[in-house]
């Protein structure tokens, strides 16, 4: 799997939008982006994940660039609960008992 | 968010003493993992499993034994606990789905002290 890149760390203000980039300029055709994040303490939280098309749910959405070397995750309207470590993940199809490979990470502050 | 609880969710024990850590699912997906988190080394595997009684060495395997006799539980056990097997225990399931990007769910974890 491809290798990521990520600043180790983000402020941003509560109710304004927290955008986290993603450098994984390696990456292959057939592997996805995927994000995680992971809450002090808790397991990893899934928050989306994307091949090429930018990508939308309740939580976030994704922008994938369209030589897809780099992604950015945008959390809308953050809160303080979303303070946690952001995971950005390059993963290829048919991984199924294969381990995730957490990065650095970037630690996102939400501040009031 | 994914059904995936376990137990102990906090255990401290001693050096030389056995260890179970219970993962249970209730989404019947086929995969369940056994990771460990250490400061300075993120989430490393363990075990995975692909089916009832299948299973497969991760990473980082010595020390752990696994077992799966029902679709909803894997069991992680430490025959002999070490100090060097304090850390946090995460479980996570996928559906493993042929042709699919097969998304990991993780537990909450156990956080395990060996003295």
């Amino acid at each position: 799997d491809a290798k990521t890149t990520q600043p180790p760390s983000m402020d941003c203000a509560e109710g304004r939008a927290a955008n986290l980039p993603c450098n994984h300029s390696t990456i292959s055709g057939n592997e996805y982006v995927y994000w995680y994040r992971q809450i002090h303490s808790q397991g990893p939280q899934y928050i989306i994940h994307g091949l090429k098309n930018n990508e939308t749910n309740e939580m976030a959405s994704l922008i994938i660039t369209e030589d897809r070397k780099s992604s950015t995750l945008i959390l809308p309207h953050a809160t303080l609960r979303d303070t946690a470590v952001y995971y950005c993940i390059v993963r290829s199809l048919n991984n199924a008992g294969n381990m995730l490979t957490f990065g650095g990470g970037t630690r996102l502050m939400v501040k009031p | 968010d994914a059904g995936i609880t376990q137990s102990p969710r906090h255990k401290v024990t001693e050096t030389g003493t056995p260890v179970t850590l219970r993962c249970h699912q209730t989404e019947n997906h086929r995969y369940m993992y056994w990771y460990r988190q250490d400061p300075g080394h993120g989430l490393r595997l363990i075990h995975y499993s692909y089916g009832v009684k299948d299973t497969d060495k991760g990473e980082v395997s010595d020390g752990y034994s696994v077992s799966r006799s029902k679709t909803e539980d894997f069991l992680l056990t430490l025959e002999s606990a070490t100090s060097s097997q304090t850390s946090v225990y995460f479980c996570a399931i996928s559906g493993g789905l042929a042709g699919s990007t097969d998304t990991q769910y993780f537990g909450p974890g156990t956080r395990l002290t060996v003295l």
